[in-house]
């Protein structure tokens, strides 16, 4: 059971809009912390996509953006494209734990 | 350009001990917080310690607390994670990750299997 939840799957035929949500708490996410997202293509390490919310580090295209509200926080990819195939994941801090958690990964399937 | 290489890892018996090596090149180590992040097979990614630029400050997963030991030296850029009393559920690849936006630089990874 991951502290902050994401869906476990999601699709969208190419050229669509998908968005992935990070359910956290006021301990994590609710308290100010920080959220990032990766993407992880088939056998290779994750590589990050969105950091401190919503910013994208440079080469990633402008199709993801990162959200923040509340307790949670969403990942939106927009004119799907084939090569967007992968798992996602948000990460965050959690004061509680004193730990970095990580959500469940977000299997994404492009129709 | 960064890179991050792991090594270290491979099979051992439950109760055994290994210690993962983590080459940095291509930037500073000692200018960034490292973590170490693992992830079983076919699961998700699962943060295991990180320590401080200068290695004063250290934190683990209740996981692996107590039997893990995360440590760096600047000097021959290289960050350790020193695995001790392993378990079938430590069997995962472990990446050696930088802090700075986010996490971001990773390494390929080195699986480690517990297993008699």
């Amino acid at each position: 059971q991951s502290v902050l939840t994401q869906p476990p799957s999601v699709s969208g035929a190419p050229g669509q809009r998908v968005t992935i949500s990070c359910t956290g708490s006021s301990s994590n996410i609710g308290a100010g912390h920080d959220v990032h997202w990766y993407q992880q293509l088939p056998g290779t390490a994750p590589k990050v996509l969105i950091y401190s919310n919503t910013n994208r580090p440079s080469g990633v295209p402008d199709r993801f953006s990162g959200s923040k509200s509340g307790t949670s926080a969403s990942l939106a990819i927009t004119g799907l494209q084939a090569e967007d195939e992968a798992d996602y994941f948000c990460q965050s801090y959690d004061r509680s734990l004193s730990a970095s958690v990580f959500g469940g990964g977000t299997k994404l399937t492009v129709l | 350009e960064v890179q991050l290489v792991e090594s270290g890892g491979g099979l051992v018996q439950p109760g055994g001990s290994l210690r993962l090596s983590c080459a940095a090149s291509g930037f500073t180590l000692s200018n960034y917080w490292m973590y170490w992040v693992r992830q079983a097979p076919g699961k998700g990614l699962v943060w295991v310690s990180r320590i401080s630029t200068d290695g004063s400050s250290t934190n683990y997963a209740d996981s692996v607390k107590g039997r893990f030991t995360i440590a760096r030296d600047n000097a021959k850029n290289t960050l350790y994670l020193q695995m001790n009393s392993l378990r079938a559920e430590d069997t995962a690849v472990y990446y050696c990750v930088r802090a700075d936006k986010g996490l971001d630089y990773w390494g390929q990874g080195t699986l480690v299997t517990v297993s008699s």
